[in-house]
């Protein structure tokens, strides 16, 4: 059974400051791995998708890497604003099913 | 297109009474994903369709939950006899085969 675990389960930093979350699953099986951002009380953002072939995948601020072998991914997030401020969600995608973590409690002070 | 679209946004119902809420996915999409999210934790898988195809289901969805997807369009999921530990948010989410997914707004079930 595919399970997902994120650390920290929160974070606080100072406005500016680089930080890495991570995620780590227990089959390495997968079809691709994906970042997403929740706001309270809202829906998921798609942040960055990386599929089971690939090593990383940057998008702006952001860079996920992948390294399917130790069942682990982390996305960093550079110069963070409080904007950056959220929930964010790693899932992996094995057998057409998507499964999640819990979750990283993101707070970035002004 | 405007994404995957769940309606409506807030419902609030009696225990005992039937809901059914609706999901719009992206219009080339051929997968459609239901899961169920609770305070502080991640979102918890329901089922998925492929097409008009529902082609698993989780040991969550008990006997009072269904979900259709007719003609491989939109879906609706229905909750028979609520119960105050069905409130939470159901998300809806669709994708192409293996591809990125996109998730709706959700749709937040109180039960009171």
């Amino acid at each position: 059974k595919q399970e997902v675990t994120q650390i920290p389960a929160a974070l606080s930093v100072p406005e500016g400051e680089n930080l890495v979350l991570n995620c780590s699953f227990t089959d390495s099986a997968i079809y691709n791995l994906q970042w997403f951002r929740q706001d309270p009380g809202k829906g998921l953002t798609s942040l960055l998708l990386i599929q089971s072939s690939q090593r990383e995948q940057t998008s702006g601020r952001l860079n996920a890497s992948l390294d399917k072998s130790s069942g682990r991914s982390t996305l960093y997030i550079a110069a963070s604003q409080p904007g950056d401020s959220a929930t964010y969600l790693c899932a992996v995608n094995r057998d057409d099913k998507i499964i999640f973590g819990k979750g990283t409690r993101l707070h970035i002070l002004p | 297109d405007t994404g995957v679209s769940q309606n409506p946004r807030h419902k609030i119902t009696k225990r005992g009474q039937n809901v059914t809420f609706r999901c719009d996915p992206i219009s080339e999409h051929n997968r459609l994903y239901w899961y169920r999210q609770t305070l502080g934790q991640g979102p918890e898988f329901l089922t998925y369709f492929q097409n008009e195809a529902q082609l698993e289901k989780s040991r969550l969805l008990s006997d009072r939950f269904s979900a259709e997807r007719p003609k491989g369009s939109f879906s609706t999921l229905e909750i028979q006899r609520t119960e105050q530990g069905d409130s939470a948010m159901y998300l809806c989410a669709s994708s192409s085969t293996g591809v990125e997914a996109f998730f709706g707004q959700g749709t937040r079930l109180t039960v009171v």
